[in-house]
């Protein structure tokens, strides 16, 4: 079955970077695009953006531009999210998604927090 | 971008009452090549991902109960629940992936009255 299993929770100060990865199984990394979500506690889901690992192409929110990076690891079909420049809003948790279309196939979710 | 409009909020229905939520979509959402309306519904309970509910937006997924059901097209949807269960209190998000950025509804928070 479609798994997707995301790193552990990250406790960060303003201003540092956070890497967030997604390891997939059950399914073939390269044929569906990689999504990632983020909410931030009692608030609602905003994207963030996606890649495409069979090309490495990526697509990002408006408002993560210049701060995000999304990457991927064909060889252990696990796709990554590195966000920078953390302030307390990046307080959240943030999912990764397989897309078919739709958004079928969740990760678990990772807690970042942001304290100083 | 898309923008995805919910009503209402929040809303608290009986136990065994209908629940029925709106979506509105700043433009249309109906793909031509797929012929179907790219719109979403999520279920999210606390400390829970979102699962997926309906896709095509009438379409149920696999397991879902048919107490859940979706209707609208090109712009406006909805998604109904009849005979509401204890355990379908939840935030109830729209999503469109007609084009990116993919973008959701900003959720509806549904309660036992």
């Amino acid at each position: 079955q479609v798994q997707l299993v995301q790193s552990g929770t990250e406790v960060k100060k303003p201003g540092a970077s956070v890497k967030v990865s997604c390891k997939t199984s059950g399914y073939s990394f390269t044929d569906y695009h990689l999504h990632w979500v983020r909410q931030a506690p009692g608030q609602g889901l905003q994207w963030v953006g996606c890649i495409n690992p069979k090309t490495g192409g990526t697509y990002y929110g408006q408002n993560f531009q210049g701060r995000v990076t999304m990457t991927s690891d064909t060889s252990i079909s696990t796709g990554y999210l590195d966000l920078t420049s953390l302030t307390s809003d990046d307080t959240a948790v943030f999912y990764c998604i397989r897309e078919t279309w739709y958004f079928g196939d969740w990760g678990q979710g990772t807690l970042v927090t942001v304290s100083s | 971008d898309i923008v995805m409009t919910q009503s209402p909020d929040s809303l608290a229905v009986s136990l065994g009452a209908r629940a029925t939520i709106n979506c509105k979509s700043s433009q249309s959402v109906f793909h031509s090549s797929t012929h179907e309306n790219h719109l979403a519904w999520y279920q999210q309970k606390p400390g829970q991902p979102p699962k997926l509910l309906i896709y095509g937006a009438s379409t149920r997924e696999s397991g879902v109960p048919d107490r859940f059901s979706g209707s609208g097209s090109a712009t406006d949807f909805s998604l109904t629940i009849s005979g509401l269960q204890a355990e379908d209190v939840s935030v109830y998000y729209c999503q469109q992936y007609y084009s990116l950025p993919r973008t959701f509804g900003q959720g509806t928070k549904v309660e036992i009255k």
